[in-house]
C-alpha cells in the first residue's frame, strides 16, 4: 500500500510569484484535503477535494485554489505569494465517508522572500 | 464556534505514563483524532474515537473521551525517548475539516 505523498519537499519562492505544490493520494482513498501549518501552530484546515471538486473550504482568499485529478492526486496553486504564505503546506487522504479518517504525507516547505 | 485546547508542554521521564489532554468546544464532533508530528515530518495518526465511546486501548495508547465536559485525554504507557515529539488532537465536525489544537510537545528524558 502506498502512502500519501507530496513534492517538492521544499521551495523558496519570492512574494508576489506564484507556487504549485502537489500530492498523490494513498491508494484506496478518494479524497484529498490541504492544510497549512504555520510555525508552532497546528494545521488549520484549507480546502476538500472529493470527485474533482471543492467539497469544503477554509478561512483562506481566493488566491489559493486546488484541482483534484481523475486518479485522485491533487495540485495547490497559491497565487500573488505574501510572507506570510511561508509555512508547512500538509495533503491529507481519505476515503470518503462518515468517518473521513484522513492521512497525512510528510509536507511541502515553502519559504516566501 | 470550533476551538481546540492544548497545553503546550510535557516532560516525563522514560518508563513513566504521560497523559495529555485535549479540550475541544463542538458538541457534535463525531470523532476525535490524535496525531504525532516529529521535527520536520507529517502528522503520523496515532488512533482516533467514536463520540459514543468512552475509552479506546491501543497498544501503550489509550484514549479517554469525556462527551459532558468535553475533554479527551490521550495515555501513553511506559513512555520511551522515541515518543519525543508534538501530539495533537483534532476533531471532526459536521464538515469536511477536521480542526486541529495547538499541539503539545511531548519530551522524554532517559
Amino acid at each position: 500500500e502506498t502512502g500519501v505523498t507530496q513534492s517538492p519537499t521544499h521551495l523558496i519562492k519570492t512574494r508576489g510569484q506564484q507556487v504549485t505544490l502537489r500530492c498523490s493520494s494513498q491508494s484506496g482513498h478518494n479524497t484529498v484535503s490541504w492544510y497549512q501549518q504555520a510555525l508552532g501552530q497546528g494545521p488549520q484546515f484549507i480546502f476538500q477535494y472529493y470527485r474533482e471538486e471543492e467539497n469544503g473550504r477554509g478561512n483562506f482568499p481566493p488566491r489559493f485554489s486546488g484541482l483534484q485529478f481523475p486518479n485522485y492526486s491533487s495540485e495547490l496553486n497559491v497565487n500573488a505569494l505574501e510572507l506570510d504564505d511561508s509555512a508547512l503546506y500538509l495533503c491529507a487522504s481519505s476515503l470518503f465517508g462518515e468517518s473521513d479518517t484522513q492521512y497525512f504525507g510528510p509536507g511541502t516547505r515553502l519559504t516566501v522572500l | 464556534g470550533e476551538d481546540v485546547e492544548q497545553s503546550l508542554f510535557l516532560s516525563v521521564r522514560e518508563g513513566d505514563s504521560s497523559v495529555i489532554n485535549c479540550t475541544y468546544t463542538d458538541s457534535s464532533s463525531t470523532y476525535l483524532y490524535w496525531y504525532k508530528q516529529e521535527p520536520g515530518a507529517g502528522l503520523q495518526l496515532l488512533t482516533y474515537i467514536f463520540s459514543n465511546m468512552d475509552m479506546k486501548q491501543d497498544q501503550r495508547l489509550t484514549v479517554l473521551l469525556n462527551k459532558k465536559d468535553k475533554h479527551l485525554s490521550l495515555r501513553i504507557a511506559d513512555t520511551q525517548t522515541g515518543d519525543s515529539a508534538i501530539y495533537f488532537c483534532a476533531e471532526k465536525g459536521a464538515g469536511t475539516a477536521l480542526i486541529f489544537g495547538k499541539g503539545t510537545t511531548l519530551s522524554v528524558s532517559s
